[in-house]
């Protein structure tokens, strides 16, 4: 019973490095976003996907590229990494409908030197 | 633009109650949820209450909405160490599934 995977758990980058964030999910939910969370600002929205080959901006998604190729599968991209990309990033996906509880990966944190 | 605001810090004697409060500005929230983050682990759905509810009650846990003043508050009766974590309350709109979450309160359970 997996429900939201994300890998890696940990990463350290150097600036300027690219890399992939990645999130998988096997409850065939049409909804997946992207958060990040840094201390005091709570979880703040990168990306998000409303069903495969459908992507939207969130409220910070400068630096920050996604693809939903799939159903199950929501990859953040880092382009170019900067150190104000430090944090703890959160997948999520939610079931369509009416009241729908989100459910989150266990994150990956993220430091970029 | 919607907000979620929420005090940083909370520390309760274990046995006391607890009382986290949330105030948002978006009138048309439909749902507002609680989530709990435990260290080094994603968010989970505690409880939620629709926006037409007044009062929402869970065991120990005890939500209260007032929709007039964009107030919503979780209460835990019996506050146990094991209640140590980070709260976040958070909304949606219905027809969207953008939640808005605050900032999150961080609960410190003493022995």
């Amino acid at each position: 019973n997996a429900g939201v995977t994300q890998t890696p758990k940990f990463q350290v980058l150097k600036t300027g490095q690219s890399m992939t964030l990645q999130c998988a999910q096997d409850m065939n939910h049409e909804y997946m976003s992207w958060y990040r969370q840094d201390p005091g600002m709570g979880l703040r929205l990168i990306h998000y996907s409303v069903g495969a080959g459908i992507t939207d901006q969130g409220e910070v998604p400068n630096g920050y590229n996604v693809s939903r190729s799939t159903t199950e599968d929501f990859p953040l991209r880092l382009l170019s990494a900067a150190p104000s990309q430090t944090s703890v990033y959160f997948c999520a996906s939610l079931a369509s409908g009416m009241n729908t509880e989100a459910f989150f990966g266990q994150g990956t944190r993220l430091t970029v030197v | 633009g919607e907000d979620v605001e929420q005090s940083l810090f909370l520390s309760v004697r274990e046995g006391d109650s607890s009382v986290i409060n949330c105030t948002y500005t978006d009138s048309s929230s439909t749902y507002l949820y609680w989530y709990k983050q435990e260290p080094g682990a994603g968010l989970q759905l505690l409880t939620y209450i629709f926006s037409n509810m007044d009062m929402k009650q869970d065991q120990r846990l005890t939500v209260l909405l007032n929709k007039k003043d964009k107030h919503l508050s979780l209460r835990i009766a019996d506050t146990q160490t094991g209640d140590s974590a980070i709260y976040f309350c958070a909304e949606t709109t219905s027809g969207t599934y953008k939640y808005i979450f605050g900032t999150g309160t961080r609960l410190k359970v003493l022995a």
